[in-house]
């Protein structure tokens, strides 16, 4: 069955440092993995998405993220962080018909951002 | 402006005591789902539909039922709710779940904040 796992459950980071959020899957198939945002009392936004082609994607905020097939992970980055980026950051691969036409979300990395 | 719209934002009820959860789009989605968040856990699917009347159990279906009678709505409901269905509720829907636009590629709403006693 396919899975999702988001190895750190809290990271600080000072505001202008960089930060990496790590994110392993299981997924027998071609994966579509996903990047998604969730600040206070909001619902989740889309950062980036990966289906095929260039393996480095960039995508929204200024956020990027690597796909590995050889290491199964999809980690998510940013060059200098700032106060705004404070949220929880899931990490999500989609399935097909199989496996429920659905997200299989990690349990998701809360972020703190020092001054 | 496009949007996921779900009500309501915050519900303390009993227990047994039946509800429903609304969800709208606008954006003339085919495909609509709810997902449950709780912490630790991510967020966990409960049902999906594909299209009007057609929708079919996630992984996490038990004490819920959907309804898909138009497009643009997908009500969640909680016949007999128990405190175990204290959680944070998630709509979502994509234009159509795999094809040429992609897969997964999911709008939420801003989530129901459901607690029952």
């Amino acid at each position: 069955a396919q899975s999702v796992t988001q190895p750190d459950i809290h990271i600080t980071v000072s505001e202008g440092a960089s930060l990496e959020l790590r994110c392993n899957y299981s997924y027998g198939a071609t994966p579509y993995l996903f990047w998604y945002v969730q600040s206070p009392g909001q619902g989740l936004q889309l950062l980036l998405k990966y289906f095929s082609g260039d393996t480095l994607v960039q995508g929204i905020k200024g956020f990027e993220a690597e796909f590995k097939r050889s290491q199964s992970s999809f980690n998510l980055r940013k060059p200098s962080v700032h106060w705004s980026d404070a949220a929880e950051y899931f990490c999500a691969v989609a399935t097909g018909v199989a496996a429920g036409n659905k997200l299989t979300f990690g349990g998701g990395t809360r972020v703190l951002v020092k001054p | 402006e496009a949007q996921v719209t779900q009500n309501p934002r915050y519900l303390i009820t009993v227990t047994g005591k039946k509800l429903t959860v609304t969800c709208s789009q606008n954006m003339n989605h085919e495909y609509m789902s709810w997902y449950r968040q709780d912490p630790g856990l991510g967020l966990r699917q409960i049902y999906y539909s594909m299209n009007v009347e057609v929708t079919d159990k996630g992984d996490v279906p038990e004490g819920y039922k959907v309804s898909r009678k138009e497009k643009r709505n997908f009500p969640l409901i909680l016949e007999s709710p128990s405190p175990n269905q204290t959680s944070l509720y998630f709509c979502a829907s994509t234009r159509e779940w795999s094809g040429s636009f992609g897969t997964g590629e999911l709008f939420f709403g801003e989530g129901s904040r459901l607690t029952v006693l």
